[in-house]
């Protein structure tokens, strides 16, 4: 158990309204992960996190943005959402300095009407 | 491009009775090849990660192995209870980014 939790763990939503998920460690790691999973595709990656503020995109960023000003917490939003973002959402942290296996919580499942 | 393709989608196997797992990789430069499973509703679980051609690793009944192309899972007499996605994973020498392929389903029938 890596110590992360996800919040919420289901969100049904609508068309263009906002959306914030919340990822949560509990051990300080610095390189956390968000991932969204769909038949067919597998984990892609949204964005990751390396520290504080610091931030990048992965393979599938678009209309999604991050946001790390603690290092135990790791947001991702979905500004306007749409019915194409209906996923189930991972977040993973990496304990050893981004080069080694990740460690994944229990997931979001997100579906947007 | 840096791809994962995992073999088969599906497979059913009666208790007992071995098999393998398959992942095919194409990666610029492999830092490293990973094994999770995935039971239904959770987040994948971490099961092992290669690093080079001629590496294993075990646990319990089942052994990884990696070759230059291709790694795979093989699983030695399975009970009901190894029943999940497996999923592979690479991680290319140019980034920190991890490539997942889209799974093995495996149902284990008493």
């Amino acid at each position: 158990d890596a110590g992360i939790t996800q919040s919420p763990r289901h969100k049904v939503t609508e068309t263009g309204t906002p959306v914030t998920l919340r990822c949560h460690q509990t051990e300080n790691h610095r390189y956390m992960y968000w991932y969204r999973q769909d038949p067919g595709h597998g984990l892609r990656l949204i964005h990751y996190s390396y520290g504080v503020k610091d931030t990048d995109k992965g393979e599938v960023s678009d209309g999604y943005s991050v946001s790390r000003s603690k290092t135990e917490d790791f947001l991702l939003t979905l500004e306007s959402a749409t019915s194409s973002q209906t996923s189930v959402y991972f977040c993973a942290i990496s304990v050893a300095g981004g080069y080694n296996e990740q460690f994944f919580g229990p997931g979001t499942r997100l579906t947007v009407l | 491009e840096d791809q994962v393709t995992q073999s088969p989608e599906a497979l059913r196997l009666q208790e007992g009775e071995s098999s393998s797992l398959n992942c095919s990789y194409t990666v610029s430069g492999l830092r490293g090849l990973f094994w999770y499973r995935q039971d239904p509703g959770k987040g994948p679980e971490f099961l092992f990660t290669l690093y080079s051609a001629g590496e294993e690793k075990e646990k319990e009944r089942l052994k990884a192995t990696l070759t230059k192309k291709e790694s795979f899972l093989h699983i030695t007499a399975p009970k009901p209870e190894d029943s999940a996605t497996y999923l592979c994973a690479v991680q290319a020498n140019t980034g920190n980014q991890f490539y997942f392929g889209t799974g093995t389903s495996l149902t284990v029938i008493p």
